[in-house]
């Protein structure tokens, strides 16, 4: 069973701080990661997207990613209360040929003002 | 910006009934999936489709779902006598393909709610 872990906080932190979101993953035949940020009753909003190791950086965001240790993680600069919502990673699992993407439980962040 | 659209944004039923979920893809996507999400819990793919057929499906998409493309834009997920348990978001997603790099698009999603 391939599966994505997660921390599900809540994370708290805050305005202006940075947070720091992990995810572990189970299957090291994983290519592609994302973080997908999930307002409540909504649907899940890619924010990010990973493939190679080390880090990658959009704006206030910087995704982080070790194969080895099998590791993603996502940091947020400067944090808003509009920051405020359930992160999720999700993987793409890496057999077969579909593209189906696993989740994991997501990561509460409140950004207290 | 396209997006996927999904209809109805929440459908109220009865147990033992059949429900019909639509989503319009992306135009020039091909691979559509839908994924469910109750209450709490994390988002957990149900089926994946290709080619006007199914490429993958989960444990949890047993007989009592499937799936269908009636026309070239919309795709339907049927779940044909509702349980309680059924009650969750269901997200349609499209990609233009299921390599790698490739990013899935959600819709706003359905909440069933069954009675």
């Amino acid at each position: 069973q391939k599966e994505v872990e997660q921390n599900s906080g809540p994370l708290s932190v805050p305005e202006g701080a940075i947070a720091s979101l992990n995810c572990t993953y189970s299957d090291r035949g994983s290519q592609s990661f994302f973080w997908y940020r999930q307002y409540s009753g909504k649907s899940p909003e890619l924010i990010m997207f990973i493939y190679s190791n080390g880090d990658k950086e959009d704006g206030r965001f910087t995704a982080q990613l070790n194969k080895a240790s099998q590791y993603v993680s996502l940091l947020i600069r400067d944090s808003q209360p509009s920051d405020s919502a359930t992160y999720l990673c999700a993987v793409r699992d890496g057999s077969g040929n579909t593209g189906k993407l696993i989740f994991g439980q997501g990561t509460t962040l409140q950004v207290k003002p | 910006e396209p997006e996927v659209t999904q209809t109805p944004s929440h459908q109220v039923t009865q147990m033992g009934q059949e429900v019909i979920l639509r989503c319009v893809p992306i135009s020039n996507h091909l691979y559509f999936y839908w994924y469910r999400q109750i209450l709490g819990q994390k988002v957990e793919f149900l089926v994946s489709f290709y080619n006007n057929e199914i490429s993958e499906k989960s444990e949890i998409f047993d007989d009592q779902f499937s799936v269908e493309r009636p026309d070239g834009s919309n795709f339907t997920l049927k779940i044909r006598s509702t349980k309680l348990e059924d009650s969750a978001m269901y997200f349609c997603a499209s990609s233009q393909n299921y390599l790698a790099k490739n990013i899935q698009y959600f819709g706003a999603g359905t909440r069933l709610s069954v009675l």
